[in-house]
């Protein structure tokens, strides 16, 4: 069963514009990941952000943990259409080192 | 070169047969994993394992096998396909005490 439920399930914007995707869950954590994936490829990892942390960056990604909503959040700034993917985030519960994935964000970036 | 490779990458089978699915890695990592991905449904996990002597199911096993035959090969059996086994099906490892995975290109099934 999926611990993660990404919103929305999909995103349509134009080029330069930020994008920004949801991620809930419903036990305490360990950590959360977010993942990329072009279409009908393998899943490239992008961030991984524990616990205690509220916010991580990298490059021109954003991510913010909110333990107490449960919930992350992924920005992705000034976007570009080789962003066009699915974004998924998984989740790490204590005492496992198996992320459990959540069914994805489409992203479709227009040039 | 990748660093997990998935063979093969396509594959048409009936219901019935059996088939393998194999995964080889070049990170030296001690952990692999298979997950089994549909539309709509994000990834399943299928089998994991944590070293060459450790095999645990996953979310979804019935109507699966696997073989670690070393630390750097993992393979999926189905034994008897059937049609809802269709799918995108994906190999993952990751370091020991490391929570990252990293994927393979997958391979895509489909049962007649």
């Amino acid at each position: 069963s999926q611990q993660g439920e990404e919103d929305p399930q999909a995103l349509s914007i134009q080029e330069g514009e930020n994008a920004t995707m949801n991620c809930s869950y419903k036990t305490s954590i360990n950590n959360l990941q977010w993942y990329r994936q072009n279409s009908g490829r393998g899943l490239v990892h992008l961030i991984l952000i524990r616990s205690n942390e509220r916010e991580k960056h990298s490059g021109r990604l954003r991510v913010t943990l909110d333990t107490s909503k449960k919930s992350s959040s992924l920005l992705i700034t000034a976007s570009r259409a080789a962003d066009t993917a699915s974004y998924f985030c998984a989740t790490v519960r204590g005492g496992s080192y198996i992320p459990t994935f959540g069914r994805g964000t489409s992203l479709i970036v227009h040039p | 070169d990748a660093d997990v490779t998935q063979t093969p990458r396509n594959r048409i089978t009936k219901t019935g047969k059996r088939i393998m699915l194999e995964c080889s890695q070049t990170k030296g990592h001690d952990r692999m994993y298979w997950y089994r991905q549909d539309p709509g449904l994000g990834l399943r996990l299928i089998y994991y394992s944590f070293d060459v002597k450790d095999i645990n199911k996953g979310e979804i096993s019935d109507g699966y096998s696997v073989s670690r035959q070393a630390q750097a090969k993992f393979s999926l059996s189905l034994e008897s396909a059937i049609p809802n086994q269709t799918a995108l099906y994906f190999c993952a490892t990751s370091g020991r005490n490391q929570e990252t995975q990293y994927f393979g290109p997958g391979t895509r099934l489909l049962v007649l």
